[in-house]
């Protein structure tokens, strides 16, 4: 069983650019969850998606935004970018969400220079 | 608010050694569930144990034990006989039901 999917790897944009994440979830799994982990803040709750709708939101921005296919599928897009949102871009999923415990993919590390 | 501490940011324990990672946590909710998280340097998060806020029963997984106290708010992780390829980050969780809420992380260094 193929475990959770993020591309790309690694991406390194310059600051003002957009850039755009994507999740492949577990087989089954319809709740796609995003976290933004960087050095001394651990894991921050970005938002998360059940049967293609945002279920809950993190505190941040509004240039941070995502969707959801019908496939279970995740986007992440991240408008404007700056100095301080590089980070490692980590995705999960589980079969509903909730108190489950969270499949988590190796992230996509993004560098803004 | 929810929260979760992690005051320990980095330990080093030579090979065979216990040690005890520490994680304190904050919430009203009445219901919630906790976790643990191992973080190789691959960087990918792998579960390692969930327990719910009604089970206070310690529970133990080969050299992994982990003990729940609700009095102290607190859901401590122990490795027995550590071995080098414990070493990794280590993140507590608390999940209500809405989102998951992780500790800064606890860098583990087993030495050879």
């Amino acid at each position: 069983k193929a475990g959770v999917t993020q591309t790309p790897r690694y991406l390194i944009k310059t600051r003002g650019q957009q850039v755009t994440l994507s999740c492949s979830p577990i087989s089954g799994h319809r709740s796609v969850s995003w976290y933004q982990q960087t050095p001394g803040q651990g894991l921050q709750f970005l938002f998360e998606y059940f049967s293609e709708t945002q279920r809950n939101k993190g505190n941040f921005p509004g240039r941070f935004s995502g969707r959801q296919f019908s496939n279970s599928r995740s986007e992440m897009n991240v408008s404007t970018l700056e100095l301080g949102d590089s980070a490692l871009y980590l995705c999960a999923s589980s079969w509903g969400g909730g108190y489950e415990k969270l499949f988590f993919g190796s992230g996509t590390q993004l560098s803004v220079l | 608010a929810q929260k979760v501490t992690q005051a320990q940011t980095e330990i080093s324990v030579v090979e065979k050694e216990d040690v005890t990672l520490d994680c304190v946590y904050e919430t009203r909710d009445t219901t919630y569930y906790l976790f643990w998280y191992k973080q190789p340097p691959s960087g990918e998060l792998v579960f390692l144990i969930r327990r719910n806020s009604f089970d206070e029963q310690n529970e133990i997984s080969g050299r992994y034990s982990w003990n729940f106290q609700k009095s102290t708010s607190s859901f401590n992780f122990t490795i027995t006989a550590s071995q080098v390829v414990d070493s990794a980050v280590y993140f507590c969780a608390l999940s209500t039901g809405n989102q998951f809420y992780f500790g800064t992380g606890t860098s583990l260094t087993v030495i050879p």
